[in-house]
């Protein structure tokens, strides 16, 4: 069984510009979850989606980002214009179930905006 | 403010020896607190997860304490190996909406042969 992909595994951009991520969780798992670690801080909470709508969304820091999962599948996390504040390592996550359940994380995009 | 702490920060064994790692945190209303292994570039990997009512869970050679009362876990590594070598992160989950978690800033690991 494939485990939760993200893409791309590396994104360099400069300041002002518009990256997409992308995050491919494991068959099946309705849970998804964004987070994110910015340089020499813990990792950080975004969002939850079940299924393709929005669970809490109370970690993402500004307008400036947008995550969907349409389809209830894959899922984007757009950050529209990027800053320098905003380098640092996104996972995504999934689950079967919410709570308590076990979440599956994977590689990580490594994102750097000059 | 929800806070998970974790202690030590870093920590260096000798193949083959035990070690235990702590979690303190303030998270509240408590759901859940999992344990995870990260290597170095790589996504973490879930070790334990334990809920309100368990104050044990073992995975193979890592058990995990959980004590409510005093908000606390510990995670304790029998029989060290190389492969042990990783950050090892402690996540408290909020009640109402377990989906959101409070992760520690780790502890990293490192056995020596």
């Amino acid at each position: 069984e494939a485990g939760v992909t993200q893409f791309p595994s590396h994104s360099v951009i400069e300041k002002g510009q518009t990256v997409t991520l992308r995050c491919d969780p494991i068959s099946g798992h309705d849970n998804l979850y964004w987070y994110r670690r910015v340089m020499g801080k813990e990792i950080k909470f975004l969002l939850h989606f079940v299924k393709e709508s929005k669970q809490d969304e109370s970690g993402m820091p500004n307008n400036r980002f947008l995550a969907e999962r349409t389809g209830g599948t894959y899922s984007t996390l757009k950050v529209q214009p990027a800053e320098l504040e905003d380098s640092g390592v996104y996972f995504c996550a999934s689950s079967l179930a919410g709570g308590p359940d076990t979440q599956y994380f994977g590689p990580g995009t490594r994102l750097t905006v000059l | 403010k929800n806070q998970v702490e974790q202690s030590p920060q870093s920590l260096i064994i000798l193949e083959g020896k035990n070690c235990t790692l702590q979690c303190n945190y303030t998270v509240s209303p408590f759901s859940n607190l999992r344990w995870y292994k990260q290597d170095t570039g790589r996504g973490p990997v879930s070790l334990t997860i334990m809920t309100f009512s368990e104050n044990t869970k073992s995975n193979g050679r890592y058990t995990a304490t959980l004590d409510a009362d005093t908000k606390q876990s510990s995670l304790h590594i029998t029989a060290s190996q190389l492969s042990d070598s990783a950050s090892y992160i402690c996540v408290v989950s909020e009640g109402t909406n377990a989906g959101k978690s409070t992760f520690g800033d780790g502890t990293t690991l490192t056995v020596k042969p």
